[in-house]
């Protein structure tokens, strides 16, 4: 099974801010990666596919780069509505598997 | 508009056996595949299962395999996950989602059904 990795676990930030996180996968996804973003109490919300393609809908301060096996979210210019736990999902291969969660919180 | 709605979450004894549906509408079902994700209480993702547009082919998570059978209904428009041997473990709100295409992301999600495992 593909081993996904997010860093940091947590990230502390300002309304403003421009923020990475990173997904590093056990071994190459070519471009097959999703992002998600979960607030409290509700379901996942995919923001990006094919790793960096952004879902219909999606503000464009969201941008994601990589392939392979390491990839990364940016935010830039975090808005109060961004303050969120993101995940990544690798879907290049089953099962399919999520890293374990960024928490964006307010610094 | 996509809607994804589960239903079937419950307590259950440690041993029991639980069904849990999906029931879909604003798309064509039956073009799409199906999966199930979980997310513990406080704690992430997991993947649990997934099935292909005819129900012929599954796929699932080493954690719920041979306990855990996805089926679909392309008639009702409904997915279905069969809980047996269940464990504390899989204590957990079940999110139903639609696959982006075909084996793919998961585009739309349901509000989630709770699943907890518990003497």
């Amino acid at each position: 099974d593909i081993q996904m990795t997010q860093s940091p676990s947590t990230l502390s930030a300002s309304v403003g801010d421009t923020v990475t996180i990173t997904c590093r996968a056990s071994q190459s996804l070519s471009k097959w990666l999703a992002w998600y973003q979960q607030k409290p109490g509700k379901a996942p919300k995919l923001l990006m596919y094919r790793a960096s393609t952004l879902e219909d809908g999606v503000p464009v301060r969201f941008s994601g780069s990589g392939s392979g096996t390491e990839f990364t979210l940016t935010i830039s210019g975090l808005q109060p509505d961004d303050f969120a736990t993101y995940y990544c999902q690798q879907y290049n291969s089953y099962p399919w598997t999520f890293g374990q969660g960024t928490k964006v919180e307010v610094k | 508009e996509v809607q994804l709605v589960e239903s079937g979450g419950d307590l259950v004894q440690p041993g029991g056996s639980l069904r849990l549906s999906c029931a879909a509408s604003g798309f064509t079902f039956s073009d799409y595949v199906m999966g199930w994700v979980r997310q513990p209480p406080g704690k992430g993702l997991e993947w649990v299962a997934a099935i292909s547009v005819t129900g012929t082919t599954a796929y699932y998570a080493d954690s719920v395999k041979g306990r855990f059978t996805i089926s679909r209904d392309n008639s009702k428009n409904t997915v279905s996950l069969q809980m047996n041997s269940l464990s504390a473990e899989d204590t957990a709100l079940y999110y139903c989602a639609k696959d982006w295409g075909v084996n793919s992301c998961y585009d739309f999600w349901g509000q989630g059904t709770l699943v907890t495992v518990s003497s």
